[in-house]
């Protein structure tokens, strides 16, 4: 099975703008989260959506926002960008078998630079 | 914020030796992950413990996890060059359905040949 992609990555934006990031998960798997991860806060989760709903919200501003389509591929959005958003944007997914216990699969992160 | 605080936050070591990595933690968990990341990349899992469990192994890796006393190590044995990453712990938690990951601070590894 192929891993979980996500496009693209790399990205350069200036402040102000918006950026959209994609992931696509496993074959199979439901369940979607993102995290940034940067030197200065480590990984942070951001939030995890499961069959297109957002199931759990990590501590961030409204300017960042989420989705998940019904193949459940997902995308991440942050508006109004902000210098400190410089980040690496990890996705992962993750198979629901016996809830709340199964691995999370990441695939290799977006780097956002913010000018 | 980070739930996991892991001690050292860099380790130096030989190649054949033992790699040992702690990390505690502050409130109740269901479980607690295990992740490597290599230079910057995507995280990678290694083990899985349960909050009812105090000991796992998988090929070289060994972990343990003391509840009363907040508290996680990983054990790598007879460690490699290829070992040489960053090892995080997650705590998981059940909340809305699912299982929410808070990670910890990482502890750096260096296997020298």
């Amino acid at each position: 099975k192929a891993g979980v992609t996500q496009t693209p990555r790399y990205l350069i934006k200036t402040r102000g703008q918006q950026v959209t990031l994609s992931c696509s998960p496993i074959s199979g798997h439901r369940s979607v989260s993102w995290y940034q991860q940067t030197p200065g806060q480590g990984l942070q989760f951001l939030f995890e959506y499961f069959s297109e709903t957002q199931r759990n919200k990590g501590n961030f501003p409204g300017r960042f926002s989420g989705r998940q389509f019904s193949n459940s591929r997902s995308e991440m959005n942050v508006s109004t960008l902000e210098l400190g958003d410089s980040a690496l944007y990890l996705c992962a997914s993750s198979l629901e078998g016996e809830i709340g216990f199964n691995e999370q699969f990441f695939g290799p992160g977006t780097r956002l630079t913010v000018l | 914020s980070q739930q996991g605080e892991e001690d050292p936050q860099a380790l130096s070591i030989q190649e054949g030796e033992n790699a040992t990595m702690n990390c505690s933690y502050k409130t109740s968990i269901n479980n607690l992950q295990w992740y490597r990341q290599n230079s910057g990349r995507g995280l990678v899992h290694l083990i899985l413990i349960r909050s009812n469990e105090r000991e796992k192994h998988s090929g070289r890796l060994r972990v343990t996890l003391d509840t009363s006393k907040k508290s996680s190590s990983l054990l790598i044995t007879a460690s490699r060059a290829a070992d040489t990453a960053s090892y995080f712990c997650a705590t998981g938690i059940l909340t809305g359905g699912g299982n929410k990951l808070t990670f910890g601070t990482g502890t750096q590894l260096k296997v020298e040949l």
